[in-house]
């Protein structure tokens, strides 16, 4: 069965340094979403990503975020300068939609990112 | 925030049905009742989703009141593997994002 993966499955990295977080979605899907979770919380949507745009993005998703479909297949989450409170799990997700009769969510199984 | 009201946490006992319960009383007339589990640590997981009508998959039934104003998620034959946090959700088919609340802490007890 089709699946969302992700790397690194783990990242550690030092405050104010450049993340990427990458992801290959389902391959005939046409949504892509991040969402992250800090530890002991709830999941929080960051950004939604449709025909190489941003459809819709959260308070959290600020100037610091950035997502990129490069090549068709990758979809990307970059943090350009991480902070302590950067420190989540994230996950991406992705649908399909046209003449689907549903619309559920593909979650891939995350990368934890630490930032120290 | 959320739509939904679920209890914190359950327990249920191995080889019996769990029945997760899911409180929406301000859903609106298109909008459909998702739910999805989540494994400890691991991503969200799509469970089975509804309208109006009970729906069963392989994973499990729900059964929406005919109010809409609640539901159950019903685990047939809870397993070990079945534990984990599980997410009612309501939203429209064309809403772009999902909002999870805290959702119910199922423990399946052996």
């Amino acid at each position: 069965e089709p699946e969302v993966t992700q790397t690194p499955s783990h990242q550690v990295t030092q405050m104010g340094q450049e993340v990427i977080l990458r992801c290959v979605p389902i391959s005939n899907h046409l949504y892509f979403y991040w969402y992250r979770q800090i530890l002991g919380q709830k999941v929080e949507f960051l950004v939604s990503f449709y025909n190489n745009e941003i459809s819709e993005k959260s308070e959290i998703f600020d100037d610091q975020f950035s997502v990129e479909r490069p090549d068709g297949s990758n979809f990307t989450l970059k943090i350009r300068s991480t902070k302590l409170e950067d420190s989540a799990m994230y996950f991406c997700a992705s649908k399909f939609v046209p003449g689907q009769s549903s619309y559920e969510q593909y979650f891939g199984p995350g990368t934890r990112l630490t930032v120290t | 925030d959320a739509k939904t009201t679920q209890p914190p946490s359950m327990d249920c006992a191995e080889g019996r049905a769990a029945n997760l319960p899911c409180n929406h009383s301000t859903i609106s007339g298109n909008e459909y009742v998702y739910w999805y589990r989540q494994i400890h640590s691991q991503g969200p997981q799509y469970i089975i989703h509804g309208l109006k009508n009970n729906e069963t998959n392989e994973m499990a039934s729900l059964i929406i009141t005919e109010d809409r104003k609640s539901s159950t998620l019903i685990l047939p034959h809870a397993t070990l593997r079945d534990t984990a946090v599980y997410y009612c959700i309501v939203h429209l088919n064309r809403d772009d994002k999902i909002i999870f609340g805290k959702g119910t802490r199922l423990h399946i007890l052996p």
